[in-house]
């Protein structure tokens, strides 16, 4: 059973905090990793994804892919009030699928 | 550009009745992928289709079913609901094949079904 994993949180930052959210994930052969911010109520919405291993910058959000350790991370950086939402990270795999992980709250505190 | 359109929006049926979810993708995406989402977890893979064809399935029974017509529009129909069937259903459409080495999957706004 191939599996991603995520921390529930909520995870509470002060606003313009530094928000890390991570992510690991089971099966060695992925290849492509995606993190979804969703709001209450709302769809996912793609916010980065990543291929190969290192760091992937874009704007405020980097993404960091550590194959080796099988682990995926999320950076947000100045975190503003309306970062507030569920971010979840997908995984996809040699079944062309995508594995999403339950979510991460985050909660940013004016 | 239009993205990822849905419908209907809400629904509610009853134990043991049909229902047919409608997706559009978005223009020029040839894949369309269905997944539920109940409350507290992430989306779970339903289906994937690529140029009308079936190209993935997850874990779900065989009342579950799924198409993809000339224009790369989808529907996904349920039988014999069961109340464990309510969930939000969301439709995402990529490029070519999502999963493996990439095509990122764009979500339209689901359908929330309810079963009593």
């Amino acid at each position: 059973q191939k599996e991603v994993e995520q921390n529930s949180g909520p995870l509470s930052v002060p606003e313009g905090a530094i928000a890390s959210l991570n992510c690991t994930y089971s099966d060695r052969g992925s290849q492509s990793f995606f993190w979804y911010r969703q709001y209450s109520g709302k769809s996912p919405e793609l916010i980065m994804f990543i291929y190969s291993n290192g760091d992937k910058e874009d704007g405020r959000f980097t993404a960091q892919l550590n194959k080796a350790s099988q682990y995926v991370s999320l950076l947000i950086r100045d975190s503003q009030p309306s970062d507030s939402a569920t971010y979840l990270c997908a995984v996809g795999d040699s079944s062309y699928k995508l594995i999403f992980g339950s979510g991460t709250r985050l909660l940013v505190r004016p | 550009d239009a993205g990822v359109t849905q419908s209907p929006t809400h629904l509610i049926k009853t134990r043991g009745q049909h229902v047919t979810l409608r997706c559009s993708p978005i223009s020029g995406h040839k894949s369309v992928s269905w997944y539920q989402q109940v409350l507290g977890q992430g989306p779970q893979f339903i289906f994937q289709y690529y140029e009308k064809e079936e190209r993935g399935r997850g874990n779900f029974p065989d009342r579950f079913s799924a198409r993809q017509f000339p224009n790369y529009s989808s529907e996904l129909n349920v039988n014999a609901l069961l109340l464990g069937d309510s969930a939000l259903y969301l439709c995402a459409s990529s490029f070519a094949l999502a999963g493996e080495f990439g095509y990122e999957q764009y979500f339209g706004p689901g359908t929330r079904l309810t079963v009593t």
